[in-house]
């Protein structure tokens, strides 16, 4: 069976520190990958997807990044994080573009 | 325990209304929401209800809010073949803004 997995669960950050945000699935292979936000008392933000290694798309400009560096491991990152990235981050794979998305647990990131 | 449900098939004439139903357990949830899967998309928020709230109606939506029986609907007027699409339905916990996805139903449009 497939499960993915979302490391750290917590993370809290200085303003202008650096980010790695860490998702990785098992179980399938050539996953379609995705991050999404959710900030307080809103709904999810797509922020990036991936169809294959090193295929990133971004849905909206940000001081974040992603990366693909193996097949069924999705990075979020961040040079300098501001406040405004606090929130719930959370990743999701689907088999096809087609497929309905299956979520990872979450990291909360408190940045101060 | 944390647990959203919700049937994972629909189908519906086109023209008649989509009744899709969902229910929750944890009553400690503040918001409530819906989204929307198209095929090669990401997940977009359709519309959401406070936990308050019994109703909300948007154009061809309403949200139907029973926190009794910890059961959400949403109901689509004058289905067209656009809303075919998987259907999420998703609570926020109070205690720590965590969110709780169901697994989402497949609408299905029949000519």
């Amino acid at each position: 069976s497939q499960t993915i997995h979302q490391w750290p669960a917590t993370l809290v950050q200085p303003v202008g520190s650096p980010l790695s945000l860490e998702c990785t699935v098992e179980g399938t292979s050539n996953p379609n990958l995705y991050w999404y936000r959710q900030a307080a008392g809103r709904g999810l933000q797509l922020l990036f997807y991936s169809v294959g290694i090193g295929q990133i798309s971004s849905e909206v400009p940000q001081n974040l990044s992603a990366s693909r560096p193996q097949d069924r491991q999705f990075i979020l990152s961040s040079k300098k994080l501001l406040l405004s990235d606090s929130g719930f981050y959370l990743c999701a794979w689907s088999l096809t573009e087609r497929d309905e998305q299956f979520f990872g647990p979450g990291t909360r990131l408190t940045v101060l | 325990g944390e647990d959203v449900e919700q049937s994972l098939f629909l189908s519906v004439r086109e023209g008649d209304s989509s009744v899709i139903n969902c229910t929750y357990t944890d009553s400690s949830s503040t918001y409530l929401y819906w989204y929307k899967q198209e095929p090669g998309a990401g997940l977009q928020l359709l519309t959401y209800i406070f936990s308050n709230m019994d109703m909300k109606q948007d154009q061809r939506l309403t949200v139907l809010l029973n926190k009794k029986d910890k059961h959400l609907s949403l109901r689509i007027a004058d289905t067209q073949t656009g809303d075919s699409a998987i259907y999420f339905c998703a609570e926020i916990l109070n205690r720590d803004d965590k969110i709780i996805f169901g697994k989402g139903t497949r609408l299905h449009i029949l000519p």
